[in-house]
């Protein structure tokens, strides 16, 4: 099972919308309805930010959303803010109950 | 509240087992999945695998021969084998709780523990 593709990199300026993709396949990301969401701070543990494609788990600001369209899954910040500054990380599962993780994405607020 | 704690050697010799154990405080383990999760250094996360209260595991194919996750109730406690270490193992390991109400997701998570492979 190879791992989800996401940009390297991405950036927007405060108040700005920054998106974030993730590009997977048929059996995983296209089959299912259960892609989750991780913001990660340096040095800290991953947050849950969104699941089941566009859930967002009680606390998390309506700022950040998310969005699938076949094998590409989507997350979107809008309204950027400096504590934003993050590595996002999707996630899918993949049937036979495996999980598998995107490449992730260094997000900078300029 | 629920939290989760890593515990366990942070150096391991290469081709010698990695062991380390998640607690669980605030709450049961029973009833739910739990997962392990390393991130190499500067690198990405990758899921080794999850166990059900029940003992029920499931394993990423990639590492399924050198993994072994167990669970003990009676501790609410779950704990992480991994065989034959090389440099590649060396990463934060975490462990996650998988939510019941958002499917497929992990919604909370250890602090993580560095465990390095070197001899």
């Amino acid at each position: 099972q190879s791992a989800l593709t996401q940009p390297p990199s991405a950036s927007g300026s405060p108040g700005q919308s920054v998106t974030i993709s993730c590009t997977g396949t048929s059996s995983d990301v296209g089959g299912y309805n259960y892609v989750s969401w991780y913001q990660q701070h340096p040095g800290k543990a991953p947050k849950l930010m969104i699941y089941e494609v566009s859930k967002r788990p009680s606390g998390v600001p309506d700022r950040f959303s998310g969005s699938k369209s076949g094998i590409t899954a989507s997350l979107t910040v809008s309204e950027l803010q400096a504590e934003d500054e993050a590595d996002y990380y999707c996630t899918s599962h993949a049937g036979s109950y495996i999980y598998v993780f995107g490449t992730g994405t260094k997000v900078t607020v300029l | 509240q629920v939290q989760l704690q890593e515990s366990g050697p942070g150096l391991v010799k290469p081709s010698e087992t990695l062991s380390l154990i998640c607690t669980v405080s605030g709450g049961s383990i029973s009833g739910y999945y739990w997962s392990w999760i390393r991130q190499p250094p500067g690198k990405g996360l990758e899921w080794i695998g999850q166990i059900y209260y029940s003992g029920k595991t499931d394993y990423n194919p990639s590492l399924k021969s050198r993994v072994t996750i167990s669970v003990d109730t009676s501790k609410d406690q779950f704990s992480l084998k991994v065989t034959s270490v090389t440099a590649a193992d060396t990463a934060v390991y975490y462990c996650a709780r998988h939510s019941k109400t958002a499917w497929y997701a992990f919604d909370i998570w250890g602090l993580g523990a560095m465990v390095t492979v070197s001899s």
